[in-house]
C-alpha cells in the first residue's frame, strides 16, 4: 500500500459527460501529480500541484482541469468526454527532496461509452 | 518524440536466471532515473532509482546501471522469481517540479 488513495476505482460514463476523479496523497506529501495511461501507452504526465498551487503542466487537454484543496487532496475534472478519454488515471505524491520517486495510487479506470 | 524508450515490449526468463530490462533516453538533462513495477489493476510501485551522477545502484536482487555516454540504463534482477512477472516501466525526472517521463514498459514473464 503506497498510502495514496484514489476514488472511484472504476467509472463508466457516456460521451459528452463530465466526471471528477479524487486523490488523497500520502501523509506529509505536498505535491500531487496526475498521469494518464491509455491502451498501449506509457504513463503520460498531465499536471502537478504543490501545496494548492499548479506547478507544472504536461499533455493535459483544455477539457481537463485539476485543483488541490487546503487538506491537500486533489481532484481531476474531465469534461465533454470523448471515447478516446477512456484510460487509467493515476495520481501520485512525492516526498519533498528525495531522489525523484513518486508513490502512485491504485488508479481510476475510466470507460467512456 | 519519445524521450524515454523501452524497445522490448516483452521478455521471458527462466526462474533463477538473470532478467535484464533496457531503457534508452534522449535528454542529457535528466537528473534521476527510476524503475517502477506494475501489476494489472494496481498502480506502479517504485523499485529503484539512480542519480545521473552515479553509474550503479543496487538494492537486494535489483541493480540499475547507467551509461551516460550511451544514454542507456538497464535493470538487472538476479535471481528472477515468478513473482517478478509484471510490467516494468523506466522513468526519468528532470524538470524542476519533478514530473516523470515514462517509457512504454516491458512485460517480464518469469517461468518456473
Amino acid at each position: 500500500d503506497s498510502g495514496v488513495t484514489q476514488t472511484p476505482k472504476h467509472l463508466i460514463t457516456a460521451t459528452g459527460q463530465r466526471v471528477t476523479l479524487r486523490c488523497s496523497p500520502r501523509s506529509g506529501d505536498l505535491s500531487v501529480y496526475w498521469y494518464q495511461q491509455s491502451l498501449d501507452q506509457g504513463l503520460q504526465f498531465l499536471i502537478q500541484y504543490y501545496n494548492g498551487e499548479e506547478r507544472a503542466k504536461g499533455n493535459i487537454l483544455e477539457r481537463f482541469s485539476a485543483q488541490q484543496f487546503p487538506d491537500l487532496h486533489s481532484e481531476l475534472n474531465l469534461s465533454s468526454l470523448e471515447l478516446g478519454d477512456s484510460a487509467l488515471y493515476f495520481c501520485a505524491s512525492r516526498l519533498a527532496g528525495g531522489t525523484g520517486e513518486q508513490f502512485f495510487g491504485p488508479g481510476t479506470r475510466l470507460t467512456v461509452l | 518524440d519519445q524521450q524515454v524508450k523501452q524497445n522490448s515490449p516483452s521478455l521471458s526468463v527462466q526462474e533463477g536466471r538473470i532478467s535484464i530490462l533496457n531503457c534508452d533516453y534522449t535528454n542529457s538533462m535528466f537528473d534521476y532515473f527510476l524503475w517502477y513495477k506494475k501489476y494489472p489493476a494496481e498502480g506502479p510501485t517504485f523499485l529503484i532509482s539512480i542519480s545521473s551522477i552515479k553509474d550503479k545502484n543496487e538494492d537486494g536482487r535489483f541493480t540499475v546501471f547507467l551509461n551516460k555516454s550511451a544514454k542507456h540504463l538497464s535493470l538487472h534482477i538476479v535471481p528472477s522469481q515468478p513473482g517478478d512477472s509484471a510490467v516494468y516501466f523506466c522513468a526519468a525526472s528532470g524538470g524542476s517540479q519533478g514530473n516523470l517521463i515514462f517509457g512504454k514498459g516491458t512485460k517480464l514473464s518469469v517461468k518456473p
